[in-house]
């Protein structure tokens, strides 16, 4: 089965400076890349995702990018602010759109950023 | 986007009684929800994949006679912890998939503690 690993663990920045988050995957047919941001004791929340037929993607600060050869991606977050604060998972499946569409997650990265 | 409810949201119990957690999407019908276990500071680690009229499918090293689930209605899982002990203390979190993307809407979560 799939096996997702995260990098690094935790994560301190300055506010204003650029934060990258890294995950590889095991099964060379993942094709969905979601990034969620957890808040303590909340729900896990969406924040941006790629499919396998894209590269990049980017949502104002936020942005995604997967190499599908070297089966790893990565979160990028820039200009942070203290409220990017939190735990960041990365996930993936190679169910996209199907009926089992089951995630498997990495282990989080905790991120800090000091005001 | 879609939404998914849980409830109870927290419940306390004493060591030996069951404990049964809801599960329901919102505004869309869910033929398949998945159950995820989160310990604290650690990753989501799914449980079982709950489908609609039949079985669950359950990970492995997941006892399907300790966590029971029960998915009766297109809207509706239920988890069941049978005979909870303190090491079944945990944050569990439902998932679901949206109606028309690969995303998948998570529930608030319940947090569960066995004195």
């Amino acid at each position: 089965g799939e096996n997702v690993e995260q990098h690094p663990s935790t994560l301190s920045v300055q506010e204003g400076d650029s934060a990258v988050i890294k995950c590889t995957y095991s099964d060379s047919a993942s094709n969905y890349f979601p990034w969620y941001k957890q808040e303590l004791g909340k729900r896990p929340q969406l924040i941006i995702d790629i499919r396998s037929n894209v590269g990049e993607k980017k949502d104002q600060r936020i942005a995604v990018t997967l190499n599908k050869t070297a089966k790893h991606f990565s979160l990028h977050i820039t200009e942070t602010q203290p409220e990017d604060s939190a735990v960041y998972f990365c996930a993936a499946t190679p169910n996209y759109g199907g009926a089992t569409n089951k995630l498997i997650f990495g282990t989080g990265t905790l991120l800090a950023v000091q005001p | 986007g879609a939404v998914v409810s849980q409830h109870p949201s927290w419940v306390i119990c004493k060591s030996g009684t069951s404990v049964k957690i809801e599960c329901r999407s919102l505004d869309f019908q869910a033929t398949t929800m998945f159950w995820y276990r989160q310990f604290p500071k650690q990753s989501l680690m799914l449980m079982a994949t709950s489908n609609e009229g039949s079985k669950a499918t359950y990970e492995q090293g997941v006892e399907k006679d300790k966590f029971l689930i029960n998915h009766a209605s297109l809207t509706l899982s239920t988890l069941t912890v049978t005979s909870a002990h303190p090491e079944d203390s945990s944050f569990y979190i439902c998932s679901a998939g949206g109606p028309n993307t690969g995303e998948l809407f998570f529930g608030e979560g319940s947090r569960l503690t066995v004195l």
